[in-house]
């Protein structure tokens, strides 16, 4: 079964672009979180998204906003981005089902460099 | 969710069992105990969770306290490839897709 595929792996923008980042789930899971790491605050939960509905949020500003399709992919959009927008983002997968049994299945992440 | 106290690093010889340790004396009764690690320039990799049994599957066992405030993520035979940072997460979250992630244990398995 194919894993949690992340694009682009790298990106570069601008201060005050806006960027979208793209994930697709494993096959059959309905539930897409996305975080962001950096090396000072480490990995921070964004938000969640199950059946096109946004389910979790965390503490970001709102130019950090996303979205799921009717496919379960997902996109995440970073608006007026500033330079301590640069980190890893990662998006991972599951059931969703609300079962332990659904543990969280991370992609490799895009790596925004904003300069 | 509760907070985690993790050794911020630990070394192993290959071949032989590493057993990371967690303290989570905070723990509540519905909070599960969660272990991921993330490879250098990789996502997390979920490895094993648990309530309040122990837990084994093919990648590690975890050892529960009965009081439930420490746990210890056990791999037998480490590897290598096992050099990577643990996270033992604690969490309510029936879902597990809301974690809190702390610094982890850096973990290097040397030759």
């Amino acid at each position: 079964k194919a894993g949690v595929t992340q694009t682009p792996r790298y990106l570069i923008k601008t201060r005050g672009q806006q960027v979208t980042l793209s994930c697709s789930p494993i096959s059959g899971h309905r539930s897409v979180s996305w975080y962001q790491q950096t090396p000072g605050q480490g990995l921070q939960f964004l938000f969640e998204y199950f059946s096109e509905t946004q389910r979790n949020k965390g503490n970001f500003p709102g130019r950090f906003s996303g979205r799921q399709f009717s496919n379960s992919r997902s996109e995440m959009n970073v608006s007026t981005l500033e330079l301590g927008d640069s980190a890893l983002y990662l998006c991972a997968s599951s059931s969703g089902t609300g079962r332990l049994n659904s543990p969280l299945h991370f992609g490799n992440g895009t790596r925004l460099t904003v300069t | 969710d509760a907070k985690t106290t993790q050794p911020p690093s630990m070394d192993c010889a290959e071949g032989r069992a590493a057993n990371l340790p967690c303290n989570h004396s905070t723990i509540s009764g519905n909070e599960y105990v969660y272990w991921y690690r993330q490879i250098h320039s990789q996502g997390p990799q979920y490895i094993i969770h648990g309530l309040k049994n122990n837990e084994t599957n093919e990648m590690a066992s975890l050892i529960i306290t009965e009081d439930r405030k420490s746990s210890t993520l056990i791999l037998p035979h480490a590897t290598l490839r096992d050099t990577a940072v643990y996270y033992c997460i604690v969490s309510r979250e029936t879902s597990g897709s809301r974690l809190t992630f702390g610094e982890g244990t850096q973990l290097t398995v040397n030759p």
